[in-house]
């Protein structure tokens, strides 16, 4: 069973640093993209960015392109997202998701997702 | 960016309707459209890909159709636990774009 575990919930002020993680298991990690999706509250789905960890390829959207690092740990089959400098505009509920075909980086979907993770920035 | 725009934003209807919901692309997408469903508090759940193709463990319910710029979901009959939100997705191209979301509610 393919499962993606994310990492608890964190309460963080402007200006500090954060990295939070995706565990996955079930399947080979290094044969499927995966990606990071933002939800502001209330808001809807936001595309960040995704990763290819067999050879750690990254595409950014070009609104997150600076913004945040995504990386990945083969031996740990982990995806992360990671912040320098948080702001207060960062606060939303994050969530990753595997890419349903191997290897293809257009053309797919993602068919599993982690339960996500809730930022919370405030001063 | 590849903009998706969904209709209606939101939607009430009643248990047994047959409900369509709409996205249209800014520019031909071939047939690289998603469609997940979320329920509040939920991460979405993959409905159908690649248009019209649907994902395994998906209720038979829901279909999907379109090409190029336009695209529907149809759920035949709606159930209780179909009132939720719905997204589509386009995959055609990076970056990769959600539509603003359909919120489906009871009527």
């Amino acid at each position: 069973e393919v499962q993606l575990v994310q990492s608890g919930a964190e309460v963080k002020k402007p200006g500090e640093s954060l990295k939070i993680s995706c565990k996955t298991s079930g399947y080979s990690f290094t044969n499927h993209w995966i990606g990071w999706v933002r939800q502001m509250p209330g808001k809807g789905l936001e595309w960040m960015g995704i990763i290819y960890p067999g050879d750690s390829d990254v595409r950014y959207s070009p609104s997150f392109r600076g913004q945040v690092t995504i990386s990945a740990d083969k031996s740990s089959a982990t995806a992360y997202l990671q912040w320098s400098r948080l702001k207060s505009s960062d606060t939303a509920v994050y969530y990753c998701a595997r890419h349903g075909r191997m290897v293809a980086q257009e053309g797919n979907w993602f068919d599993s997702w982690g339960q996500g993770t809730l930022v919370t920035v405030s001063s | 960016d590849i903009r998706l725009t969904q209709s209606p934003t939101s939607l009430s209807a009643s248990v047994g309707d047959r409900v369509t919901i709409t996205c249209r692309a800014s520019e031909s997408i071939l047939r690289y459209l998603n469609w997940y469903q979320q329920k509040p508090g939920k991460a979405p759940v993959l409905l159908i890909y690649s248009s019209s193709t649907s994902q395994s463990g998906a209720p038979s319910r829901f279909s999907g159709s379109g090409s190029g710029t336009d695209f529907t979901l149809t759920i035949s009959s709606l159930q209780p636990e179909d009132f939720a939100t719905y997204y589509c997705q386009q995959s055609y191209i990076n970056p990769s774009t959600f539509g603003q979301g359909t919120k489906l509610d009871i009527k």
